[in-house]
């Protein structure tokens, strides 16, 4: 069964620190789809990135950086030199193509202090 | 641009009472999704539309019903609502199912007393 592990319930550190969220998923489909999306104190989700099952190349976009890897089935992201904004819950979600829905993790509580 | 607009942002409800939560999209979206929030529970799906009239069932449906009249609009409507029903409940939509992102509305919070 599909399933959406994002072990670390809350991050606590420091403004400048990096920091990454852990995400692992289960899935029987060859062809899914995985995405991080962030909510902040406000409560809006906003989508940061998707990736499909056969790009596994690492993306980085700015101070965030996701490492896509099929061999563990891990889809982690990292914050380089973090900032009190990115303070937020962060989710990581999967849908399979044979699926209509997002299966979601239940989500990593990122604490950044000044 | 509006995105997905949700209706009301708030709402105390009494229990026994019907309500329902509008959701309107303006991106031409086929699929629409209703979900709910509840704290250390992650996102759980109510139902779902993957296309103008049609809709299905999700993880949570009891208690829900949903129409898709057209492609703009995606009501959620509780019957009778019980306070096991208090939550934030966030309409989504996407394009071309979920292979691409799912875009959200700012969230209805539901108090149900």
């Amino acid at each position: 069964a599909q399933k959406v592990t994002q072990a670390q319930t809350e991050i606590s550190v420091v403004e400048k620190e990096d920091v990454t969220l852990d995400c692992v998923y289960e899935t029987r489909d060859t062809t899914y789809y995985l995405f991080w999306y962030k909510q902040p104190p406000s409560g809006e989700l906003v989508f940061l990135i998707r990736r499909n099952s056969f790009d596994e190349q690492n993306e980085i976009s700015g101070r965030y950086s996701w490492n896509f890897q099929k061999s563990t089935s891990s889809f982690n992201f990292t914050i380089t030199a973090s900032q009190v904004v990115d303070s937020a819950v962060y989710f990581c979600a999967l849908s399979e193509d044979s699926n209509y829905q997002l299966i979601w993790g239940a989500g990593t509580k990122l604490i950044i202090k000044p | 641009t509006a995105g997905i607009t949700q209706a009301p942002t708030s709402q105390i409800l009494a229990a026994g009472r019907s309500m329902t939560l509008r959701c309107t999209q303006d991106m031409r979206h086929n699929a629409m999704y209703w979900y709910r929030q509840d704290l250390g529970l992650g996102l759980r799906l109510i139902h779902y539309s993957n296309t103008a009239g049609t809709t299905g069932k999700g993880e949570v449906p009891d208690g829900y019903s949903v129409s898709r009249a057209n492609t703009d609009d995606f009501p959620l409507t509780l019957a009778s609502a019980v306070p096991s029903q208090t939550s934030v409940y966030f309409c989504a939509s996407s394009d071309s199912g979920l292979r691409t992102e799912a875009f959200f509305g700012q969230g209805t919070r539901l108090t149900v007393v």
